[in-house]
């Protein structure tokens, strides 16, 4: 059974320039989280889908952040216009059940914003 | 609100040395808790996970965690540490889907170095 898959593994961009993330979580999880790690900090929550839904986005952390979910299968979270600060490793989770289930982890993309 | 400790940044142990990782949370009731370990290049992987029940958990790799409600604690243990051990651990806890969702909470990491 393939993992939760991200891509890409990195990005570089010039402050000012969009990014687009995408997230694959493991067939017949409807449970997709994204996180995220800034240097030398906490990994903190960004947002939770149910299928196709937004269940939680308590985290997102301003509007320049956009997540979807098409269909309920791959999600992208797109960065526009990125910031310095938004640099860091974003991780993208999946559960088959939302309430305690293993959340199954990719292996993250490392974004740098110059 | 939840939060989690792990008041160490680094540790250093040699190889068949034994290992414990601290952990404390702060939440009202009783939580959700793991550990996860990320070795470089890899995703997070799941070593154990508390909810109820028995306070002792095992977990892959030969690791083992206690919940000591009394301590807000939730420290990692392994008796023998092997060089391929060496990787960033994670507490984390969460807490009932009706109060703050499914989010995880994590700690800030604790660097395993393993010496032989």
């Amino acid at each position: 059974e393939a993992g939760v898959t991200q891509f890409p593994s990195h990005s570089v961009i010039e402050k000012g320039q969009t990014v687009t993330l995408r997230c694959d979580p493991i067939s017949g999880h409807d449970n997709l989280y994204w996180y995220r790690r800034v240097m030398g900090k906490e990994i903190k929550f960004l947002l939770h889908f149910v299928k196709e839904s937004k269940q939680d986005e308590s985290g997102m952390p301003n509007n320049r952040f956009l997540a979807e979910r098409t269909g309920g299968t791959y999600s992208t979270l797109k960065v526009q216009p990125a910031e310095l600060e938004d640099s860091g490793v974003y991780f993208c989770a999946s559960s088959q059940e939302a309430v305690w289930e293993t959340q199954y982890f990719g292996p993250g993309t490392r974004l740098l914003v110059l | 609100a939840q939060s989690v400790t792990q008041p160490d940044i680094h540790i250093t142990v040699s190889e068949g040395a034994s290992l414990e990782l601290r952990c404390n949370y702060s939440y009202g009731a009783t939580p959700y808790l793991f550990w996860y370990v990320q070795s470089p290049g890899q995703g997070l992987q799941l070593l154990l996970k508390y909810f109820s029940g028995d306070t002792l958990v095992q977990g892959i790799k030969g690791f083992e965690a206690e919940f000591k409600r009394s301590q807000s604690s939730f420290n990692l243990r392994k008796p023998s540490v092997h060089w391929s051990d060496a990787a960033e651990y994670f507490c984390a806890v969460g807490a009932g889907a009706e109060e703050y969702g499914n989010k995880l909470v994590f700690g800030a990491g604790t660097i395993l170095r393993v010496k032989s």
